[in-house]
């Protein structure tokens, strides 16, 4: 059973760039059994995807954070990571990481991180 | 606006059956990608529901179920439960985005 933990600062000052880690447990991010992304959720609103990658081939973002974010992945370490720059108070959110099959099942989500943008 | 389409809330006294839709567009549901569902109770995480437009993952109750047709998707639930009230998601993977869309969630409310 894989096993997913955000961490991160929980506080992030306006303008400047969030970043948070998940670390993986009960599997290898390397394996090829799974996407690997991330997902976030203001508070009182709805899921919105984030990006994801996959062992081969590049990483995949939503078209309205592009030109913001970055997915890295360390192997070594069994992480992968979420930089999101220039970041605003509608950046605050809880932020999940997320692990999923092809087919969707299984789909293994963290506890999620709140993260707070302040001005 | 999300690329799946939910109403924003629905109810049914206990032991009703309930449905929540979701309705996408020819770059999603409509060109043929599943529909999956999520069920999120009140502070926790996400839990998946239901996969692949209408099977459910090992321990889901099969009061819950799934179906999709064209470009619309459905989530049931019979025997409603007080433990149902939850927020549910419906999820699909949307060509325009290269990448997951989410609707915009419902509030199901046990009356």
């Amino acid at each position: 059973q894989v096993q997913l933990q955000e961490s991160g600062p929980g506080l992030v000052k306006a303008s400047q760039t969030l970043s948070l880690t998940c670390t993986v447990s009960g599997g290898s991010i390397s394996s090829g059994d799974y996407y690997w992304g991330w997902i976030r959720q203001p508070a009182g609103k709805g899921l919105e995807w984030i990006g994801r990658f996959y062992t081969s081939g590049s990483a995949k973002y939503s078209p309205s954070l592009k030109s913001r974010v970055t997915i890295s992945v360390d192997t070594s370490k069994n992480q992968f990571s979420l930089k999101l720059s220039s970041v605003t108070a509608a950046d605050t959110a809880v932020y999940y990481c997320r692990a999923y099959s092809s087919r969707w099942y299984p789909d293994y989500w963290g506890q999620g991180t709140l993260v707070t943008v302040s001005s | 606006q999300s690329a799946l389409t939910q109403p924003p809330s629905v109810s049914g006294a206990p032991g009703q059956r309930v449905t929540i839709s979701c309705t996408g567009s020819s770059s999603n549901t409509g060109a043929g990608y599943d529909v999956h569902w999520y069920q999120q109770l009140p502070g926790a995480v996400p839990k998946l529901l239901i996969y692949g437009n209408n099977n459910r993952p090992s321990g889901v109750p099969d009061r819950f179920s799934g179906s999709k047709s064209g470009t619309s998707a459905s989530l049931a639930i019979t025997g409603l439960q007080a433990e149902d009230e939850a927020d549910y998601y419906c999820q699909s993977y949307d060509t325009s985005l290269s990448g997951v869309a989410f609707g915009g969630g419902t509030k199901l409310t046990v009356l």
